[in-house]
């Protein structure tokens, strides 16, 4: 079964840094999520992704196959980032059921 | 846009009571989820459907049935419930194209067993 882990788990940065949340898994996988949780909201999808890299607006997600590890950098961060971001992904290889890392809480300070 | 709704955001139940959660997708999705959330233990499964009366048992189910008669809803059941089962409680959805769909989710029921 993979086994999905995160870091940091909490991040504090100042309105304008660039911010790099990691993610590493265990297994061979498909697909990769990345999730944006804001406090007491639901769970947004960001990216889904399986190679290479994907861009929206702010944010880029980034995976390396071969080193099972994958990033989601903010750019030009500001306080409305502040959420906890997860990613996730299959269980096993193409499964679709999904692990999830116990997520990132950002903190972006005015 | 889809959507995917959970028919209550918060609720208080006593312990030993039966209790229904309700989702509905709007998006003719195939697959499915239900989630546990705990702080400190992230997300967790505990059962998935990939069509109508088709379910499996995710990594938590002990205390939970499901139920999927209709392709867009998905029922979460617990027959007795327990304080331990305090959680908040997520629905997800997602298309089936092959793997690596984007998920869908609801936004959550608070649930408190008293």
């Amino acid at each position: 079964k993979n086994e999905v882990e995160q870091s940091p788990q909490n991040l504090t940065a100042q309105e304008g840094e660039f911010i790099t949340i990691n993610c590493s898994y265990s297994v061979g996988i498909s697909a990769l999520h990345w999730l944006q949780q804001h406090p007491g909201g639901g769970i947004v999808s960001l990216f889904m992704l399986s190679s290479g890299k994907k861009k929206h607006g702010r944010l880029i997600a980034t995976i390396n196959i071969q080193e099972k590890h994958s990033s989601l950098h903010i750019t030009a961060s500001h306080p409305r980032d502040s959420a906890v971001y997860i990613c996730a992904g299959p269980s096993q290889g193409g499964s679709e059921k999904l692990v999830f890392g116990k997520g990132t809480k950002l903190t972006v300070n005015p | 846009d889809v959507k995917v709704t959970q028919s209550s955001r918060y609720l208080v139940k006593r312990t030993g009571e039966k209790v229904f959660l309700e989702c509905v997708q709007d998006m003719d999705h195939e697959n499915m989820f239900w989630y546990r959330q705990d702080p400190g233990l992230g997300l967790r499964l505990i059962y998935f459907s990939y069509d109508v009366k088709m379910k499996e048992k995710g990594d938590i189910p002990e205390g939970y049935s499901v139920s999927r008669e209709k392709k867009e809803r998905f029922s979460l059941i617990l027959e007795s419930a327990s304080t331990n089962q305090t959680s908040m409680y997520l629905c997800a959805s997602t298309s089936f194209r092959g793997r690596g769909e984007k998920l869908f989710f609801g936004s959550g029921t608070q649930l408190s067993v008293l």
